[in-house]
């Protein structure tokens, strides 16, 4: 699994209702990405944090929330006020600077 | 703005050789990915350019040049499970990586 590990895999949940997507990884590395992937579009940042209690919106940041509470838990919550939630969403983490990110399974999330 | 430019779907035969080609415009740039990507899964790493010139591993290949702010993914030898979306991403002045919209690899007997 590449060290990092999200559950679950697909995710149904009602128009208005938040939603926490979990990502965790066994590796001890500092920093941890949520990605957004839509079809026909490349992968965007949502949040990113390098460290513990710290982390920095990324590009489409409006409408979730993230925690670093733990080195090895970075969860992200989808709230009621993301317009289009329905999306593949991809956590990832890395080494650090220049270095790849390793993605987990994704979760598949659909807003009815 | 930072852009990343790759055809949308390319069509290949078992067997074969096929490139698919990446163009970006970044703020900095620290390097360029490609990452492999089957239908309903994550992307997996396949390479990584920094410096100019061409890093073979295996039946893939990737190259770089900086000047012209262009990359190749070259895969040789086609099989079926190469059918996969195969992604370009650079990687900016902040290390933060800036995504193509992907490449669909459709492989044909």
């Amino acid at each position: 699994d590449g060290g990092i590990t999200q559950s679950p895999k697909y995710l149904f949940r009602k128009e208005g209702q938040n939603v926490t997507l979990s990502c965790e990884q066994n590796l001890n590395h500092d920093a941890m990405y949520w990605y957004r992937q839509d079809p026909g579009q490349g992968l965007r940042l949502i949040y990113y944090s390098q460290i513990v209690n710290d982390f920095q919106k990324g590009d489409i940041a409006e409408g979730y929330s993230v925690s670093r509470e733990k080195k090895e838990s970075f969860p992200l919550t989808v709230t009621s006020a993301q317009k289009n939630p329905t999306a593949f969403y991809l956590c990832a983490r890395s080494i650090g600077d220049r270095s790849e990110a390793f993605f987990g399974q994704g979760t598949r999330l659909t807003v009815v | 703005g930072q852009n990343i430019d790759q055809p949308t779907e390319m069509t290949a035969t078992e067997g074969a050789i096929v490139q698919i080609n990446c163009t970006y415009q970044t703020s900095g740039f620290n390097g360029l990915f490609w990452y492999q990507q089957h239908a309903g899964e994550a992307p997996t790493f396949l390479s990584y350019n920094v410096l100019d010139g061409l890093e073979e591993k295996g039946r893939f290949s990737s190259f770089l040049s900086r000047s012209k702010g262009y990359s190749y993914l070259l895969l040789k030898e086609l099989q079926m499970k190469d059918s996969a979306s195969y992604l370009c991403a650079a990687m900016d002045s902040n290390y933060q990586l800036i995504w193509g919209a992907g490449t669909k690899l459709i492989i044909k007997p």
